[in-house]
């Protein structure tokens, strides 16, 4: 079946940090790669997505690239700042089962100053 | 509007009533989502629809939950004889083509089943 593992959280850090948030699938076919964000008080939105292995996402200083032979994609940023405190959810799209997506259970982050 | 809209945001029922969650998508969004987020758990992904028609509804938790979508637009959930398990946020979601593209939440509404 189809299924998102992400390192759990709460993820704490310091301004001017390296994150790396970890994300593995497992799917059936070739899925589309997601990461959402939901910030403080504010609804899911997409941060940066990969439709095919090898493509690297890429969004407000955060990348993230499709690595088939290891079916992860992880989301790194080589600076995060405080306004980058939110929950981030990894998720995966197969159109093999019917275009249902399945989503990680989510990573907090704050970033202290 | 400008965004996704659903109502009501909040709704506590007691077990074994039904409820019914509604969800607006932005106009022209062909695809709509539901998810239901419980408490320290990821999305989990209800329903979709491609117009009105909805391909999969593999997704929904039991046979009292049913969801319709009239008009290409207004989506309803349908949650028939409540039970407490069923107290999450449910999200909607919709996009302009499929699944592939980007997906728009709504705010969602937070459920109770007392």
């Amino acid at each position: 079946g189809n299924s998102v593992t992400q390192m759990e959280g709460p993820v704490t850090l310091s301004e001017e940090a390296f994150l790396t948030i970890n994300c593995t699938y497992t799917a059936t076919g070739y899925p589309s790669l997601f990461w959402y964000v939901q910030y403080p008080g504010e609804g899911l939105q997409l941060l940066l997505k990969a439709t095919k292995a090898d493509d690297k996402g890429s969004n407000k200083g955060f990348e993230a690239t499709y690595r088939k032979e290891t079916t992860s994609f992880h989301l790194e940023k080589g600076s995060v700042q405080v306004s980058d405190s939110a929950v981030y959810f990894c998720a995966l799209n197969s159109r093999n089962t019917g275009n249902q997506f399945y989503f990680g259970t989510g990573t907090s982050l704050t970033v202290i100053p | 509007g400008a965004g996704v809209s659903q109502s009501p945001s909040n709704k506590v029922t007691e077990k074994g009533k039904d409820v019914e969650l509604r969800c607006d998508p932005i106009s022209g969004h062909t695809a709509l989502y539901w998810y239901r987020q419980s408490l320290g758990q990821g999305l989990e992904f209800l329903i979709y629809f491609q117009g009105n028609s909805a391909p999969d509804k593999s997704g929904l938790p039991s046979d009292r939950f049913s969801a319709e979508r009239t008009g290409g637009s207004v989506s309803t959930l349908t949650i028939q004889r409540t039970q407490q398990e069923d107290s999450a946020v449910y999200l909607c979601a919709s996009s302009f083509l499929d699944s592939t593209d980007t997906q728009y939440f709504g705010p969602g509404t937070r459920l109770t089943v007392l």
